[in-house]
């Protein structure tokens, strides 16, 4: 069975500071990995993903995941946050054809950028 | 884009009471998914469907019902409110077997205050 574990449950940063947001999996087969973001009393919105090909991920406001297999990990960066970046964010991972596609999701971590 | 529509942004409710929330997809997809988010506990899923008329149960189902009588259409019922099921409810939706592909798209969630 598939789990993913997001090592951080808060990370608090100051205004144009750099951040990683971490994210483990486990697996025994190949994976599909998600980050979403959902802002305060929104849904969740899909940040990027990694299907295959380069492992360095770009997605919208900035940031960037790394897929790293031998380290099971995709861990999520921003090299200058802004305050609009405070939101919860979840690491998802799901597997091709498995239980109609369903993903997991880690507990999320709550990033609070700070003036 | 697709949508999804929850009908409801903030709802309060007496304890005992039935509760309906209503979630609304427009791109036909065949699944949809009911989750509820507590702090610290991240998203669990209640229930699920791939088709209508069918349901499948997720994590956490007791104290809930599902009602999928149309494909973009995917009801969750409370059958006797309760203060332990405060919470913020997501509805999420995707295409049958493409998860791993696309991920899910969340609506905007309901926050349920149970009095």
């Amino acid at each position: 069975a598939q789990s993913v574990t997001q090592l951080d449950s808060q990370v608090p940063v100051f205004e144009e500071a750099p951040v990683e947001l971490r994210c483990n999996y486990s697996s025994s087969v190949s994976v599909y990995l998600f980050w979403y973001v959902q802002y305060p009393n929104q849904g969740l919105q899909l940040l990027l993903k990694y299907l295959s090909g380069s492992t360095l991920v770009k997605g919208i406001n900035g940031f960037e995941a790394e897929f790293n297999k031998s380290q099971t990990s995709f861990h999520l960066r921003k090299p200058s946050v802004h305050i609009s970046d405070t939101a919860e964010y979840f690491c998802a991972v799901s597997i091709y054809g498995g239980s109609q596609g369903n993903l997991i999701f880690g507990k999320g971590t709550k990033l609070s950028v700070k003036p | 884009d697709v949508k999804v529509t929850q009908s409801s942004r903030y709802l309060v409710k007496r304890t005992g009471e039935k509760v309906f929330l209503e979630c609304v997809q427009d791109m036909d997809h065949e699944n949809m998914f009911w989750y509820r988010q507590d702090p610290g506990l991240g998203l669990r899923l209640i229930y699920f469907s791939y088709d209508v008329k069918m349901k499948e149960k997720g994590d956490i189902p007791e104290g809930y019902s599902v009602s999928r009588e149309k494909k973009e259409r995917f009801s969750l019922i409370l059958e006797s409110a309760s203060t332990n099921q405060t919470s913020m409810y997501l509805c999420a939706s995707s295409l049958l077997g493409e998860a791993w592909l696309n991920g899910y798209t969340f609506g905007s969630g309901t926050r349920l205050t149970v009095v």
